[in-house]
């Protein structure tokens, strides 16, 4: 079955520093890949996809992520945080099952960025 | 401005209670879905919609009911809630062609509490 492995539950940061986390998928077929933010008391807004070409995908807020086929990795990197990245961090993979596209989604990553 | 409208935004109430959570997008969108959301779990799917009168079973439909009598609204039943499903649920569509991926949105969340 497909699934997605998110490493880290909870990250704290102090502002300044870099980021990256990690995120695995197991699924055969052909992937596309997605993170997604959900800052405090909000919805849930796409970060950045996934879906051909150039493996290193650049998203909104400075935000990117590299796709290593090899590997099953996906993970969100940002080189400086900031306060306002204090959010929850979800890794998604849209696999192709039973005739439709299907988003499964990791366990999250919560990030706490201190001042 | 194109969304996706979830009522109500937040509701307590008891066991065996029926209650309703109502969906709506504005963005004539084939697909839509529900999940709910828990600690360490991630996004969970529940019950989707590839269009009007089509709906199937997603990863934890069990207690839940749905209905897609128009291609705006994806209302989600449940007939007895139990305490097992406090939670916090979120509506979410997009388009739906085939084994092409379209963005996913989603709505504000409803965040349901049952004693």
């Amino acid at each position: 079955a497909q699934s997605v492995s998110q490493h880290n539950h909870h990250v704290i940061l102090s502002e300044a520093a870099s980021l990256e986390l990690g995120c695995n998928y197991s699924y055969g077929g052909t992937v596309n890949l997605f993170w997604y933010v959900q800052y405090p008391g909000q919805h849930l807004q796409l970060l950045l996809k996934y879906f051909s070409g150039d493996p290193l995908v650049k998203g909104i807020k400075g935000f990117e992520a590299e796709f290593i086929k090899s590997k099953f990795s996906f993970n969100l990197r940002k080189p400086s945080v900031q306060w306002s990245d204090t959010a929850e961090y979800f890794c998604a993979v849209m696999a192709f099952s039973g005739g439709y596209n299907k988003l499964i989604f990791g366990a999250g990553t919560r990030l706490a960025v201190h001042p | 401005e194109a969304q996706v409208t979830q009522n109500p935004r937040y509701l307590i109430t008891v066991t065996g209670k029926k209650l309703t959570v109502t969906c709506s997008q504005n963005m004539n969108h084939e697909y839509m879905s529900w999940y709910r959301q828990d600690p360490g779990l991630g996004l969970r799917q529940i019950y989707y919609s590839m269009n009007v009168e089509v709906t199937d079973k997603g990863d934890v439909p069990e207690g839940y009911k749905v209905s897609r009598k128009e291609k705006r609204n994806f209302p989600l039943i449940l007939e007895s809630p139990s305490p097992n499903q406090t939670s916090l649920y979120f509506c979410a569509s997009r388009y739906q062609q085939g084994a092409s991926y379209n963005e996913q949105f989603f709505g504000p969340g409803t965040r349901l509490t049952v004693l």
